[in-house]
């Protein structure tokens, strides 16, 4: 069954970087397109990122564009978030999500992992 | 960006009563490929959103099928026909039809 399992969240200070992964397993993972989608505290969801299956494109949400890039290396099957200038806003749970066929979009979400940003 | 709202932002639901949620988005979500791309979460307390429906009234896999989607162009609505106790948390719609890909702000089902 697909499993997506996010790691690398954690506290860390304003200004800072952080790398999330995405491990996937239970699907061909270079044939997805895959997402990141993110939740700040007893708040909604708030799309983030995406990357096509073959990372030909990228897009962003304005609020992270410039300062979050998202990559995947399908030789490991695992998605990633590097996060750089990172701002108290930024603190949320980041989900991994992968991109369904057929135009089911987001059909399948990790757990997720929690990113502080606190001084 | 395509601005979604639901409406209400808090339903307080009869188990085994009916329940329905609407949403709005500022454009319409008919893309050029001739689907509406409007899909439904639901997120249980400290769990993961889980994909319910999607292209306005396909249900993913798995899901119950009291519930069911419909709407066209702006306005979509999603109806339980029968809640049931493991259906209260928060309900997102969401569009597909470009980026970003933009969220409404939940509605919260619980029960009386």
């Amino acid at each position: 069954q697909v499993q997506l399992v996010e790691s690398g969240g954690g506290v860390v200070q304003p200004g800072r970087s952080l790398r999330l992964s995405c491990a996937a397993s239970g699907f061909t993972f270079s044939s997805y397109g895959m997402h990141w989608v993110r939740q700040a505290p007893g708040k909604g969801l708030e799309w983030v990122a995406v990357i096509w299956n073959d990372a030909s494109q990228k897009y962003y949400a304005d609020s992270v564009k410039g300062r979050f890039t998202v990559t995947k290396d399908s030789s490991k099957n695992t998605l990633y978030l590097e996060m750089n200038s990172l701002r108290a806003e930024d603190t949320a749970v980041y989900y991994c999500v992968r991109w369904g066929e057929s135009g089911v979009t987001l059909d399948h979400w990790g757990q997720g992992t929690l990113v502080t940003v606190s001084s | 960006d395509i601005v979604m709202t639901q409406t209400p932002l808090s339903s307080p639901v009869t188990l085994g009563q009916p329940a329905s949620i609407s949403c709005r988005s500022s454009q319409s979500l008919l893309h050029s490929d001739g689907n509406t791309y409007l899909s439904w979460f639901h997120q249980r307390p400290g769990q993961p959103p889980r994909l319910l429906i999607y292209k306005i009234s396909n249900r993913f896999s798995g899901v119950a099928d009291r519930f069911s989607g419909s709407g066209a162009g702006t306005d979509f609505t999603l109806k339980i026909r029968r809640v049931e106790a493991e259906d209260v948390g928060v309900y997102y719609c969401m569009q597909a039809k470009e980026f970003p890909r933009t969220f409404g702000q939940g509605t919260k089902v619980e029960i009386k």
